[in-house]
């Protein structure tokens, strides 16, 4: 089976910008969570679609805003970038996002925001 | 805001040291806990779910318990390796379907 797999794995932009970065989950898994690391925190949860509805949202401004596709990708955009927004996006899938199923990370993408 | 705490932050062992951290969390509406590697320029990736008070839970050197009661889980490393040194984070998942993260222990291990 493929792995989530997240695009790009890198993206420079300015301050002001709108990014879209993307998530494929793994076949057959129907719910995708995003997550925000900058240094020295821990993972924040930014939300978690289930069959394209938004289940959950985290204490993030609503610049960060996403959605998920009939096959279960979802994006992740964010409006008028700020330099505080510079970090590291994973994405997690799991078949039905029950806490006692493990989450499946992709690689993350790397935002700098100049 | 709920609070889940990792410590130590970080740890430097000797190769074949057993080591041992903890991961802090509210005691209250608990559904699960979760333990994870996160290697360097890798994805971090599942070591252990755990769901009941008193759960323990093996995999090869690496073991976890869990005291919901009290709020607190340990991940023992027995006769660490060099391939161990990766940060451990946990996270809890309570009644309310969102992922809890702590910042993680930073774990080195010295050939």
């Amino acid at each position: 089976k493929a792995g989530v797999t997240q695009t790009p794995r890198y993206l420079i932009k300015t301050r002001g910008q709108q990014v879209t970065l993307s998530c494929s989950p793994i076949s057959g898994h129907r719910s995708v969570s995003w997550y925000q690391q900058t240094p020295g925190q821990g993972l924040q949860f930014l939300f978690e679609y289930f069959s394209e509805t938004q289940r959950n949202k985290g204490n993030f401004p609503g610049r960060f805003s996403g959605r998920q596709f009939s096959n279960s990708r979802s994006e992740m955009n964010v409006s008028t970038l700020e330099l505080g927004d510079s970090a590291l996006y994973l994405c997690a899938s799991s078949p039905y996002g029950q806490g006692n199923e493990k989450l499946f990370f992709g690689s993350g993408t790397q935002l700098s925001v100049l | 805001i709920l609070n889940v705490e990792q410590s130590p932050q970080s740890l430097h062992v000797q190769e074949g040291d057993s080591t041992n951290f903890t991961c802090s969390f509210p005691s209250s509406n608990f559904y699960a806990l979760h333990w994870y590697r996160w290697e360097t320029a890798k994805s971090p990736e599942a070591l252990f779910v755990m769901t009941l008070n008193g759960d323990e839970k093996k995999k090869g050197r690496i073991s976890a318990t869990l005291n919901t009661k009290e709020g607190y889980s340990y991940l023992y490393i027995k006769g660490s390796q060099p391939e161990d040194s990766a940060t451990y984070l946990c996270a809890f998942k309570g009644n309310f379907n969102k992922f809890y993260f702590g910042s993680g222990t930073k774990l080195n291990v010295k050939p």
